[in-house]
């Protein structure tokens, strides 16, 4: 039973760009959150998508845009990168209203 | 605003001893606690969850406690070894299943 994957496992890009990362929860699980993890930080919540439809969402800008697809898999959309947005970026997945989630590897964003 | 501190960045401890970390949050009601490893590079991993309603837990070495007065839970490994090296992240729910806040951590280091 495969975890939680993610693709990419690392990117860089400059200042202004778009990036798209994926993320494809473990198997049975519904729900999937994604995470912002600075250097030294710990994850911040940026949203969560059920059903398709964003459920919960963090104090994030709207540069910051999701989608989760019929499979449960979800993409994260970043607009008009800023060098502020290098991170780590995780996701993570749990069937709805579960108290534990499981967490990929994450997607290292190096914005130059 | 919710806060959630880890008063210690970076703790050392002597293998074989209990090595105690802290988590202290303000202005929320919790219905649960999480506790959470986090290798570097990689995604954090479940650990231990505490509801409101209980005292303590325990899983092999690990034992977590939750004062909801101290407004605080305490992390224990007992009989600690240098694979319990690690970032250790304590979480917290603030919206009754939909989101956790995460602190920033601490550094465990078991010296042999």
């Amino acid at each position: 039973d495969a975890g939680v994957t993610q693709s990419p496992t690392h990117l860089i890009k400059t200042r202004g760009q778009q990036v798209t990362l994926r993320c494809s929860p473990k198997s049975g699980h519904d729900t999937v959150s994604w995470y912002q993890q600075a250097l030294g930080q710990g994850p911040q919540f940026i949203f969560q998508y059920y059903e398709e439809e964003e459920r919960q969402r963090g104090n994030f800008p709207d540069r910051f845009s999701g989608h989760q697809f019929p499979n449960y898999s979800s993409e994260l959309n970043v607009n008009a990168l800023l060098l502020g947005d290098s991170a780590l970026y995780l996701c993570a997945s749990s069937p709805i209203l579960a108290d534990t989630q499981y967490f990929g590897p994450g997607t290292r964003l190096t914005v130059l | 605003s919710q806060k959630i501190e880890q008063n210690s960045e970076a703790l050392n401890i002597q293998e074989g001893k209990t090595a105690t970390l802290t988590c202290n949050y303000t202005n929320y009601s919790p219905a649960y606690l999480q506790w959470y490893r986090q290798d570097p590079g990689r995604g954090p991993v479940f650990l231990l969850l505490i509801r409101e309603n209980e005292k303590e837990k325990r899983k092999e070495r690990l034992k977590v406690t939750f004062d909801t007065t101290l407004k605080q839970s305490l992390f224990h490994i007992t009989a600690s070894q240098p694979a319990d090296s690690a970032t250790y992240l304590c979480a917290l729910d603030i919206s009754r299943g939909d989101k956790i806040i995460f602190g920033k951590g601490t550094r465990l280091h078991i010296l042999p």
